[in-house]
């Protein structure tokens, strides 16, 4: 299993609403990623998680809450988001940065959920 | 991670070889070239990497210029699945990663029939 899967496909919630994005993988990967991409920029980092501990928050703001409960498993809890939160939330998952080269450090991306922050 | 350059958009004919240029003039010694791309309304897929070897796979090879200044990937015999934005982003691999991925503007590769 090489695939990288998040839920929703598609989010709509209001700016008083609570929702969770979940990411998943089975591959093995102790490295996890949440990225934000907005319309027709590139992907941008918010967080990366490595063996279930987070190590890097790129000063995200707190209405964005992430959260690893296994290897498994990535969670982004969203509560009182703006409308220019809107965008493709994408999920990624690595092997273990930090051993070697040569594809450890190869991202795997889930196809994303496009949120709509009304 | 060293910054780079990349065309805003290249078109290319199917069938044909599709070669897009990188220039990372401030590239140093530990960091790698690796690319990526996304095709519309999907999330990032990564094709190759490398150090300073050219290197191949089946998606495409990677020409890395002597220098290291600038490097070329190519898709040899381009279809219409191959039309995406192509990202080329240099960083350390490896020992010492900061597991960033930074991604620049890429070029949007338009393959057409």
């Amino acid at each position: 299993d090489t695939e990288v899967t998040q839920t929703p496909k598609h989010l709509v919630m209001g700016m008083t609403n609570k929702k969770s994005l979940k990411c998943e993988q089975h591959m093995g990967h102790r490295a996890m990623y949440w990225y934000k991409q907005k319309a027709k920029k590139p992907p941008e980092l918010m967080f990366v998680y490595s063996y279930e501990k987070l190590s890097i928050n790129e000063s995200v703001p707190s209405r964005f809450s992430p959260e690893c409960p296994n290897s498994s498993l990535l969670n982004l809890h969203l509560h009182a988001l703006q409308p220019e939160d809107s965008a493709l939330y994408l999920c990624a998952s690595s092997q273990e940065p930090g051993r070697g080269t040569g594809g450890w450090d190869e991202q795997f991306f889930g196809p994303g959920t496009r949120l709509t922050v009304l | 991670d060293a910054k780079t350059t990349q065309p805003t958009s290249m078109d290319c004919a199917e069938g044909r070889a599709a070669n897009l240029p990188c220039n990372h003039s401030t590239i140093s010694g530990n960091e790698y070239v690796y690319w990526y791309r996304q095709i519309h309304s999907q999330g990032p897929q990564y094709i190759i990497h490398g150090l300073k070897n050219n290197e191949t796979n089946e998606m495409a090879s990677l020409i890395i210029t002597e220098d290291r200044k600038s490097s070329t990937l190519i898709l040899p015999h381009a279809t219409l699945r191959d039309t995406a934005v192509y990202y080329c982003i240099v960083r350390v691999a490896g020992r010492g990663s900061n597991y960033k991925l930074t991604f620049g503007k890429g070029t949007l590769l338009t393959v057409n029939p």
